[in-house]
C-alpha cells in the first residue's frame, strides 16, 4: 500500500463546478504539500501545511492530523485549472532530515 | 528575481553512458532537492542539499550522485544509464525547509 494515496486519480468537470481533491497518508508526518503540474512539467508548489486550513484566491488547502487526511479544494473551477494535482508529505527521519513522498497525482479536466 | 534555471531541458544519451544536470536555485536558496518523475512511479525524492552537504537522500542506486556549490547551485550525476532511467529530473528550491519553488525539468531520454 503507497504511503500517500489520492483521489479521484481522474476528474472532469465542467466550468463553474466546486472541486475537491482528497489526499490521504499512513505516516506520521510533519508537513503535507500541493503541487500543480501543467502539461510541459513545470510544477508549482501551490500550498505547504502541518495544520489548519490555507486559502489562495481560488483555491483552499485543509488538512486533518488526526484522520490523517487533506483536502484540496477550488471554487468556481475555470479550464485554466486543468492540471495534474499532486500531494506530497514530509516525514522527519531525525534533525533536519527528511524525505518527500508522493501521491500518483489527480487529473483534473475543466471544460468549458 | 529569477525562478529556479534547470539545464538543459532535453537530452538524449545512449546506454551505459553518464550525464549531468545542472539546477541553479532562486538567489538566496539554500536547500536544492532532486526529484524523479516517470509515468510508472510518479515522482520521487532523489536527494536533498543545503549549504553543499547531501542532507537527505531518497532510496536510488549509487549510479545516481550529486553535489552543491558554494553558490547553492547543484549538479546531479547518473553514472552507466540505463533505459529505466529516461525520466523528467526536477529541482526544487527552498529556504530552510520552506516552500518549495521548481525549475522547468531536464526530460533526459536513454536509448
Amino acid at each position: 500500500k503507497n504511503e500517500v494515496e489520492q483521489s479521484p486519480q481522474n476528474l472532469t468537470a465542467q466550468e463553474g463546478e466546486f472541486i475537491t481533491i482528497n489526499c490521504s497518508y499512513s505516516v506520521g508526518i510533519s508537513a503535507l504539500h500541493w503541487l500543480q503540474q501543467h502539461p510541459g512539467g513545470g510544477i508549482v508548489s501551490l500550498f505547504m501545511l502541518s495544520s489548519g486550513k490555507k486559502k489562495h484566491g481560488r483555491l483552499i488547502a485543509t488538512i486533518n492530523i488526526q484522520e490523517k487526511h487533506s483536502s484540496l479544494h477550488i471554487t468556481a473551477s475555470h479550464p485554466r485549472d486543468s492540471a495534474v494535482y499532486i500531494c506530497a508529505v514530509r516525514t522527519n527521519s531525525g534533525g533536519s532530515n527528511y524525505k518527500l513522498t508522493f501521491g500518483k497525482g489527480t487529473l483534473l479536466t475543466v471544460n468549458p | 528575481k529569477a525562478g529556479v534555471t534547470q539545464t538543459p531541458r532535453y537530452l538524449i544519451k545512449t546506454r551505459g553512458q553518464q550525464v549531468t544536470l545542472s539546477c541553479s536555485p532562486i538567489s538566496g536558496h539554500r536547500s536544492v532537492s532532486w526529484y524523479q518523475q516517470t509515468p510508472g512511479q510518479g515522482l520521487q525524492f532523489l536527494f536533498e542539499y543545503f549549504s553543499e552537504t547531501q542532507r537527505n537522500k531518497g532510496n536510488f542506486p549509487g549510479r545516481f550522485s550529486g553535489r552543491q556549490f558554494s553558490n547553492s547551485r547543484s549538479e546531479m550525476n547518473v553514472s552507466t544509464l540505463e533505459l529505466g532511467d529516461s525520466a523528467l529530473y526536477l529541482c526544487a528550491s527552498s529556504l530552510e525547509q520552506g516552500r518549495a519553488f521548481f525549475g522547468q525539468g531536464t526530460r533526459l531520454t536513454v536509448v
